[in-house]
């Protein structure tokens, strides 16, 4: 069962822009939710989160937000830069934590 | 702190054969996962634990087994290995609690021949 779904495979975008990632889940007893980074032969690393009890976390040029009656986040990337290229997973738990399936970024120069 | 520290990094096994991936976190961390990533696909949960002496299934249990004797060790048991098993590795940890982030190890690149 793919609780959490990341419906994008890949993104491309041009320096400077916005780059805008999304991600839906089901199941509503999850308690928070994470955007990890990964790039190829390394584990993730945590980039940001959001409790369910809020809609909106902020972080330098990354932001969560978080639609609870949607069960959708998305992670806005402003301005995108160069070195954000690589796969953005969406995560979500309550005790276990499941992921996405990633969306590949790509910010030209 | 070295974090999460898995070994081997690399391993090429036959069909049939067995092995223990190990996990090792010196964050006191009571929570810890286990997953596999497929080429080109997401994370998937294989099991987890919220501390020693527990353990429940994730979403690909099947083909695996792991324990947790120690806060600081999660090992994942493959007992006759399979050419599905073919994965990259993954293992996490993280603190109690609702807003905690989970830190990973560098991964366990797997082959099954």
């Amino acid at each position: 069962d793919q609780q959490v779904k990341q419906n994008s495979p890949s993104l491309s975008v041009q320096e400077g822009r916005i780059s805008i990632l999304n991600c839906d889940y089901t199941n509503s007893m999850f308690d928070y939710f994470l955007w990890y980074k990964k790039y190829p032969a390394e584990g993730p690393t945590f980039l940001i989160s959001i409790s369910s009890i809020k809609d909106k976390n902020e972080d330098g040029r990354f932001t969560v937000f978080l639609n609870k009656s949607a069960k959708h986040l998305s992670l806005h990337i402003v301005p995108s830069q160069p070195g954000d290229s690589a796969v953005y997973f969406c995560a979500a738990h309550n005790n276990d934590m499941r992921f996405g399936a990633g969306t590949r970024l790509t910010v030209k120069p | 702190n070295a974090g999460v520290t898995q070994t081997p990094k690399f391993r090429i096994l036959k069909i049939g054969q067995s092995m223990t991936l190990q996990c090792t976190q010196d964050m006191n961390h009571n929570y810890m996962y286990w997953y596999r990533q497929d080429p080109g696909m997401g994370l998937k949960l294989i099991y987890y634990s919220v501390g020693a002496g527990i353990t429940d299934k994730g979403e690909v249990p099947n083909g695996y087994n792991v324990s947790r004797s120690t806060t600081e060790d999660f090992p994942l048991r493959l007992e006759l290995a399979a050419p599905s098993q073919t994965s990259v590795y993954f293992c996490a940890s993280r603190n109690r609690g609702a807003n905690t982030e989970a830190f990973f190890g560098q991964g366990t690149r797997l082959t099954v021949v």
